[in-house]
């Protein structure tokens, strides 16, 4: 059990930049997590994915936004043309089913000029 | 709408000074009620679960425990690195399929 791993760990952009952020789940874990965190907050879903079914996305998930599993394993989180306000940390987590803990990664940190 | 409210923001302790932390939460059937630690810089890391009123859990000198409209989290004689921002979550049966509702965190501070 290695934990979740996400790359990069810092992100620095221009506004109107593309960014992609990157998420290796447990081993075997069915369902993967994507949340943003800002500071003094607590994390707030977003989207995801049971396998490579993604399942529900929040009304924080903008058309600028989009998110991908493509095979069950790792998770792409996509972010078109950022924004001011999408500075933050966004956290990725896992679980081997709807009822077990989730386990998260140590995040990326993505702050925009 | 699914809420969790946790106080108090911030405590500050000396080493060995117990003490609690609330976590008060609204959700339309609870499916369990999660506790985390965050450093900084650094993810949730999982603590405990509860699931009904009555239960408790403990782990080294965290002890959490639940009834039906709160949490607590229970630090004994706590140590400096105990420090740290403590997340209290919850899971519905209404609405969303599995994600957390968090609410925004006790930030503990042990001083030694």
């Amino acid at each position: 059990d290695t934990g979740v791993s996400q790359n990069p760990r810092h992100k620095i952009t221009k506004r109107g930049q593309n960014v992609t952020f990157r998420c290796d789940p447990i081993s075997e874990h069915n369902r993967l997590y994507w949340y943003r965190q800002t500071l003094g907050q607590g994390p707030e879903f977003l989207t995801y994915f049971q396998n490579e079914a993604q399942l529900e996305k929040s009304r924080l998930l903008s058309d600028r936004f989009s998110a991908e599993r493509p095979k069950g394993s790792f998770s792409t989180l996509e972010i078109q043309r950022t924004e001011q306000g999408d500075s933050a940390m966004y956290l990725c987590a896992s679980s081997p089913d709807r009822d077990q803990p989730q386990h998260f990664g140590d995040g990326t940190r993505l702050s925009i000029l | 709408e699914d809420q969790v409210t946790q106080s108090p923001e911030a405590l500050r302790l000396q080493e060995g000074e117990s003490s609690s932390l609330n976590c008060s939460y609204t959700v339309s059937g609870l499916r369990g009620l999660f506790w985390y630690r965050q450093d900084p810089g650094k993810g949730p890391e999982f603590l405990f679960t509860l699931y009904s009123a009555g239960e408790e859990k403990e782990k080294e000198r965290l002890k959490a425990t639940l009834t039906k409209k709160e949490s607590f989290l229970h630090i004994t004689a706590p140590k400096p690195e105990d420090s740290a921002t403590y997340l209290c979550a919850v899971r519905g049966y209404g609405g969303s399929q599995g994600n957390l509702i968090f609410g925004k965190g006790t930030k503990l501070s042990v001083k030694p």
